[in-house]
């Protein structure tokens, strides 16, 4: 089961910030944090990952907490084109070739 | 930029026969993978595949399910006697080796697969 929780959905205003939260309380030190989407049943995309530190790239940020029990994906400048179901996966080195275990993810939709 | 691809991008059979659903991955990819995911569901690990063999399967890849790396670019899933609840969009990913820590895997547009 995957070991982490979104909120369903979400809405966002083109052009605005989209902040989307997740909560991965049972994480382990070997563990990272990745975000893919999915755009309307097309295969799952790759964002972005993190171990501890924030990090950012072209697509996006993210935001994870001190005791790595959350984090927060920031899309700065959202567009209708990211309009999509986004997936927070806690995944580990390694070992078992990084299966991607998915949850359920949050549904965002932006608006103009 | 290169991608993976998939085809048929549509499957439909009759239950009980057999289908294969291939998937070309990125050329020097060394982990592939598929996935499925059933209308208005989540998307499902079903196997893994580094040097040439199986490395992790779910329990959704039973004995009706095999894969295949053919030659040095095709990548396959059989499944041998389909059923109704196989019915789904099934993805092939493909994965680079690992670097930092990091092995994205990439999606392929997936071939949706009906079972009448």
């Amino acid at each position: 089961d995957a070991k982490t929780t979104q909120p369903p959905s979400m809405d966002c205003a083109e052009g605005r910030a989209a902040n989307l939260p997740c909560n991965h309380s049972t994480i382990s030190g070997n563990e990272y944090v990745y975000w893919y989407r999915q755009i309307h049943s097309q295969g799952p995309q790759y964002i972005i990952h993190g171990l501890k530190n924030n990090e950012t790239n072209e697509m996006a940020s993210l935001i994870i907490t001190e005791d790595r029990k959350s984090s927060t994906l920031i899309l700065p400048h959202a567009t209708l084109r990211d309009t999509a179901v986004y997936y927070c996966i806690v995944r580990s080195y390694g070992g078992s070739q990084g299966n991607l275990i998915f949850g359920k993810g949050t549904k965002l939709s932006v608006k103009p | 930029e290169p991608e993976v691809t998939q085809t048929p991008s549509h499957q439909v059979t009759q239950m009980g026969q057999e289908v294969i659903l291939r998937c070309v991955p990125i050329s020097n990819h060394l982990y592939f993978y598929w996935y499925r995911q059933i209308l208005g569901q989540k998307v499902e690990f079903l196997v893994s595949f580094y040097n040439n063999e199986i490395s992790e399967k779910s329990e959704i890849f039973d004995d009706q399910f095999s894969v295949e790396r053919p030659d040095g670019s095709n990548f396959t899933l059989k499944i041998r006697s389909t059923k109704l609840e196989d019915s789904a969009m099934y993805f092939c990913a493909s994965g680079g080796a690992w670097v930092a820590n990091n092995n994205e895997q990439f999606f392929g547009p997936g071939t949706r697969l009906t079972v009448l």
